[in-house]
């Protein structure tokens, strides 16, 4: 059974600082992995999908890397801001039929 | 904004009520899935559309029941829920299940059952 599991649960930085977050799953049969972030009471965005064939995909100040042999992802903010305040989470998709498994997220408190 | 809109964004219902939760999207995607998240929770698939036929169902209780009458509308109809099903619904859409595609996810219809 596929499990992800995101460390650290929760984390605050101040503003401007470059911050990585962690995904590891157990399955390495995974179609893609994908990042989202979740304001609170709302729903899910998109951030990047990475692919089982790619190493790592960027959009913007967001790196996302993924490691498929040793089972893990890291997810890469530059210059971090008040805005990126959200939870992050990963999510593994392990056939082609958008059945996601999610870690439980990491929570992300910038300061200004 | 959101590219998937759900309606209501908030329900309050009894256990002996019936209801349905709406979402719609407009960007010509073609699977569309229904995702269930207690609160503090990560989200949980319950039900997958691919081409407006149910394609995976996660075992989910027959009192929730999914109904895709096109490819840019699904629903979630709801009868004699109980307290613990109370949590956020979301529902999200991508280009189809045989692309490796990135999910849409709307803001979700926060369900309360008392």
């Amino acid at each position: 059974k596929q499990e992800v599991t995101q460390i650290p649960a929760a984390l605050s930085v101040p503003e401007g600082e470059n911050l990585v977050l962690n995904c590891s799953f157990t399955d390495s049969a995974i179609y893609n992995l994908q990042w989202f972030r979740q304001d609170p009471g709302k729903g899910l965005t998109s951030l990047l999908l990475i692919q089982s064939s790619q190493r790592e995909q960027t959009s913007g100040r967001l790196n996302a890397s993924l490691d498929k042999s040793s089972g893990r992802s890291t997810l890469y903010i530059a210059a971090s801001q008040p805005g990126d305040s959200a939870t992050y989470l990963c999510a593994v998709e392990r056939g082609s039929q958008g059945n996601l498994i999610f870690g439980k997220g990491t929570k992300l408190s910038v300061k200004p | 904004d959101t590219e998937v809109t759900q309606t209501p964004k908030h329900l309050v219902m009894g256990m002996t009520n019936k209801k349905s939760l709406k979402c719609e999207q407009h960007m010509g995607h073609r699977a569309m899935y229904w995702y269930k998240q207690k609160a503090k929770k990560p989200p949980e698939l319950m039900f997958v559309y691919s081409y407006e036929k149910l394609s995976i169902n996660e075992s989910v209780p027959s009192r929730f029941s999914p109904e895709c009458p096109n490819s840019s509308l699904l629903n979630l109809h709801l009868h004699a829920l109980q307290p613990e099903d109370s949590a956020l619904y979301l529902c999200a859409s991508s280009r189809g299940t045989e692309y490796n595609s990135p999910l849409h996810f709307g803001n979700g219809t926060r369900l309360t059952v008392t």
